[in-house]
């Protein structure tokens, strides 16, 4: 499995958007990439995913790069909710005995 | 629809004393995880099972057993609580070549 580098933490001022960046610059063209959110003393949490194409839904968006080797995760109007630890991953399209590897994440932190 | 749940969500051992995480699903997925977190870290696999019947290691199973009693349930066992065993515990599930994996919100396991 291709391998993620993001940076270790992030801050943002609330009611901004949130470009938290993920380079998987060994990424094949038979893997997904994922973001999971980890807010302090939960479970992670799905965010979103995406192979190509940008991706959007009710909680961020997702920027990849045409060449697929890094992406970005967009909160566009971060609040104080959103303070947590965002893990980038990626994973096969076809599951299989696929793991989730979760590695330290990017801490953000999003101040008044 | 509960997701996984873990129980219990606290617990404080003596060291040498054992006991069982449990954990159970109600999404019908065939493949079950358990990680530890420590302070500062990602997750770290401790086993996993694929589908009913099957078991495997992870990263870190020293000192752990895990039983897949069933499709829905998958238990972590420690025979012989140590101290280095002080962590928060998750366990996952994912249905193999679908979306996200679901996590539980953790126990909280203490061993003095």
């Amino acid at each position: 499995d291709a391998k993620t580098t993001q940076p270790t933490s992030m801050d943002c001022a609330e009611g901004r958007a949130a470009n938290l960046p993920c380079n998987h610059s060994t990424i094949s063209g038979n893997e997904y990439v994922y973001w999971y959110r980890q807010i302090h003393s939960q479970g992670p949490q799905y965010i979103i995913h995406g192979l190509k194409n940008n991706e959007t839904n009710e909680m961020a968006s997702l920027i990849i790069t045409e060449d697929r080797k890094s992406s970005t995760l967009i909160l566009p109007h971060a609040t104080l909710r959103d303070t947590a630890v965002y893990y980038c991953i990626v994973r096969p399209v076809s599951g299989g005995s696929y793991i989730p590897t979760f590695g330290r994440g990017t801490s953000l932190i999003v101040h008044p | 629809n509960a997701g996984v749940t873990q129980t219990p969500k606290f617990q404080v051992l003596k060291t040498g004393q054992s006991m069982t995480l449990q954990c159970a699903q109600d999404m019908n997925h065939n493949s079950m995880y358990w990680y530890r977190q420590d302070p500062g870290m990602g997750l770290r696999l401790i086993y996993y099972s694929a589908s009913e019947g099957t078991t495997d290691k992870g990263e870190v199973p020293n000192g752990y057993n895990v039983s897949r009693l069933n499709k829905r349930e998958f238990s972590l066992r420690l025979e012989s609580a140590a101290p280095s065993q002080t962590s928060v515990y998750f366990c996952a599930s994912s249905e193999p070549g679908r979306t996200e994996a679901f996590f539980g919100q953790g126990t909280r396991l203490t061993v003095v």
